[in-house]
């Protein structure tokens, strides 16, 4: 069974960019998660995304956004890059939402570099 | 908002020795869960263990387990017979028992570096 695949593994970007960066979870999980992981701030989440609805949303400005589609992958954009938008962004993906024991599991992450 | 703490930057272990890593954590939820990751450089965060609030036993997955303490608000990591494989940054993380809650609140991490 494939695990959570994300794409790129490693993008380079110049400021005042957009990305694009994409995840696609396990087989017939229904939720995807996003976070942000940098050196200074540590893990932090920034939405989830389930039914192609975002439910739940981390604190972070509108630049970053992102949709879910029908078969479960999910997109996340960032929009006028800047410096510190540089990091590794981890996407979790999970069967079932709706129950108590749903586990998280993670791809390996794409690493953006904004210069 | 919940909150997690993981007070040892780095910890470090002599191979086949016992480690124990520090976690605490605030909330005002009875129903929560708690787990531990390790990531290693390949970046992948990979479940260790996971302790349900409502459980009074430690979790124990082959040589992990957990010392809980959901009155003190506690939540540290034992590794048995440390292998040079454990290596890796440690993360303590929070879950809403809320149903459908999917958000993680990490710790800071704890980089674990075993010596052979």
């Amino acid at each position: 069974k494939a695990g959570v695949t994300q794409t790129p593994r490693y993008l380079i970007k110049t400021r005042g960019q957009q990305v694009t960066l994409s995840c696609s979870p396990i087989s017939g999980h229904r939720s995807v998660s996003w976070y942000q992981q940098t050196p200074g701030q540590g893990l932090q989440f920034l939405f989830e995304y389930f039914s192609e609805t975002q439910r739940n949303k981390g604190n972070f400005p509108g630049r970053f956004s992102g949709r879910q589609f029908s078969n479960s992958r999910s997109e996340m954009n960032v929009s006028t890059l800047e410096l510190g938008d540089s990091a590794l962004y981890l996407c979790a993906s999970s069967l079932d939402p709706t129950g108590m024991n749903t586990e998280a599991f993670f791809g390996q992450g794409t690493r953006l570099t904004v210069v | 908002a919940q909150t997690v703490t993981q007070s040892q930057p780095e910890m470090s272990v002599q191979e086949a020795e016992t480690v124990t890593l520090s976690c605490t954590y605030d909330t005002s939820e009875s129903d929560y869960y708690l787990f531990w990751y390790k990531q290693p450089p390949s970046r992948q965060m990979i479940l260790v263990i996971r302790q349900e609030a409502y459980k009074q036993q430690n979790a124990t997955e082959n040589r992990f387990s957990v010392n809980f303490q959901k009155a003190a608000k506690s939540f540290s990591l034992k590794i048995s017979d440390s292998q040079l494989g454990d290596a890796a940054m440690y993360f303590c993380a929070y879950r809403s028992g809320i149903q459908g809650a999917q958000k993680l609140v990490f710790g800071q991490g704890t980089r674990l570096t075993i010596n052979p």
